[in-house]
């Protein structure tokens, strides 16, 4: 499974888009890329995945490098309620690990009203 | 309402005495996983099962036992507990491994002492 690295925070103002990077240079090309987010006093919860190509969902948009070694989960406006731990991670879809998420520090994301 | 429960949400136990944490999702998931979540020391797998009797250790097994005999439960057994496993722990659920989005219980606080 691929280490990722994240920055350990990161602050924006409310209504304002976010950038979230991550850097996973060890991924190899069958590899899933995740993100999930925990909120304090609560399980982690599911945000976006993807392969390859850039993902859009009712939460945040995913945008994966061409060499797929880093990505960014864009949050396009942010609100007080997305104040919250951002865990990159990546999921092998066979042989060794396969399946296993590895989470890191995660991004500890703070918003401002 | 698809959900992973787990109970007991909070439990306080004296070192030695065995407890069982128990886990269940009602979306029909093959992959099931617990973790224990550790300041400092960000989620980290214990074990996971791909099905059912399949099951295989994560990155700290010691000192826990799981059983997958149904694909809806997943208990998370302490045979002797010990101070050091005083954590917060997570059971999670998904359909798959890879492109499957996980799906987090709410957490169980233990603490041992």
């Amino acid at each position: 499974d691929a280490k990722t690295t994240q920055p350990n925070s990161m602050e924006s103002n409310e209504e304002e888009p976010v950038h979230l990077p991550c850097n996973h240079s060890t991924i190899s090309g069958t590899d899933y890329i995740h993100w999930y987010r925990q909120l304090p006093s609560q399980g982690p919860e599911y945000v976006i995945h993807g392969l390859t190509s850039n993902v859009n969902n009712r939460m945040a948009s995913l945008a994966i490098a061409e060499d797929r070694k880093s990505s960014t989960l864009i949050l396009h406006r942010a609100t007080l309620r997305d104040a919250a731990v951002y865990y990159c991670t990546t999921t092998r879809t066979g042989g060794t690990s396969y399946g296993k998420l590895t989470f890191g520090q995660g991004t500890i994301l703070t918003v401002h009203p | 309402e698809a959900q992973v429960t787990q109970n007991p949400r909070y439990l306080i136990t004296v070192t030695g005495k065995k407890l069982t944490v128990t886990c269940s999702q009602n979306m029909n998931h093959e992959y099931m996983s617990w973790y224990r979540q550790d300041p400092g020391l960000g989620l980290r797998q214990i074990y996971y099962s791909m099905n059912v009797e399949v099951t295989d250790k994560g990155d700290v097994p010691e000192g826990y036992k799981v059983s997958r005999k149904e694909k809806r439960n997943f208990p998370l057994i302490l045979e002797s507990p010990s101070p050091n496993q005083t954590s917060l722990y997570f059971c999670a659920s998904r359909m798959g491994a890879g492109l499957y989005e996980q799906y987090f219980g709410p957490g169980t606080r233990l603490t041992v002492t």
